[in-house]
């Protein structure tokens, strides 16, 4: 069965440091999300982006955070100056035009020291 | 946004019990998911239940839109089922899902 599939599996970064997490999201899938999970909080949505362009952000997905498709399989979630509270799982996610199911990556653990 | 309560927050049963898990929301949806954390904090899919029943195997969901809530049953539970559950539905006009805060399973040998 095809799968999202996220790089790196997990990194360590120093506070105030530049972080970019990539994802392969499903071929032929048109919907691309980002979600995060602090430990043993719940998985709280970031973006979604479809057709080049975000769709929707939520209040977390703040000036530090972007994201992008720099080629016809990649999508990318950069944060720029990154925070101690930023340490948590990444989720990428995907969704075809025609279904509806979205689809998870196994998730990227950015530990922030 | 949409408020989403899962219910119970922690569960123990021994193996080859049943339990139902609850997911209720605040609000027109067109999309829900069911998923299954587990402890390796992969999120595995179990359903696409926007509305309707549906059976995979020894799990089985339930949603009824119109009265804003969703069940997950496992029967004859396993220690593999052990993780937290995720009821995930989407606003309609939104795009994006609103987790719960999961139900917490362990099932005991």
């Amino acid at each position: 069965e095809p799968e999202v599939t996220q790089t790196p599996s997990h990194q360590v970064t120093q506070m105030g440091q530049e972080v970019i997490l990539r994802c392969v999201p499903i071929s032929n899938h048109l919907y691309f999300y980002w979600y995060r999970q602090i430990l043993g909080q719940k998985v709280e949505f970031l973006v979604s982006f479809y057709n080049n362009e975000i769709s929707e952000k939520s209040e977390i997905f703040d000036d530090q955070f972007s994201v992008e498709r720099p080629d016809g399989s990649n999508f990318t979630l950069k944060i720029r100056s990154t925070k101690l509270e930023d340490s948590a799982m990444y989720f990428c996610a995907s969704r075809g035009h025609s279904g509806n199911t979205i689809y998870f990556g196994e998730g990227s653990w950015l530990t922030v020291v | 946004g949409i408020q989403v309560e899962q219910s119970p927050p922690d569960l123990i049963l021994q193996e080859g019990a049943n339990s139902t898990l609850r997911c209720n929301f605040s609000d027109s949806v067109n999309n829900l998911q069911w998923f299954h954390q587990n402890p390796w904090g992969q999120l595995i899919n179990l359903f696409y239940i926007p509305s309707g029943t549906k059976q995979n195997g020894r799990l089985s969901a339930t949603t009824v839109a119109t009265e804003r809530y969703s069940l997950l049953y496992i029967s004859s539970s396993q220690t593999t089922d052990s993780g937290v559950y995720f009821c995930a539905p989407r606003r309609r006009g939104a795009d994006g899902l609103t987790f719960g805060k999961g139900t917490h399973l362990i099932i005991q040998p």
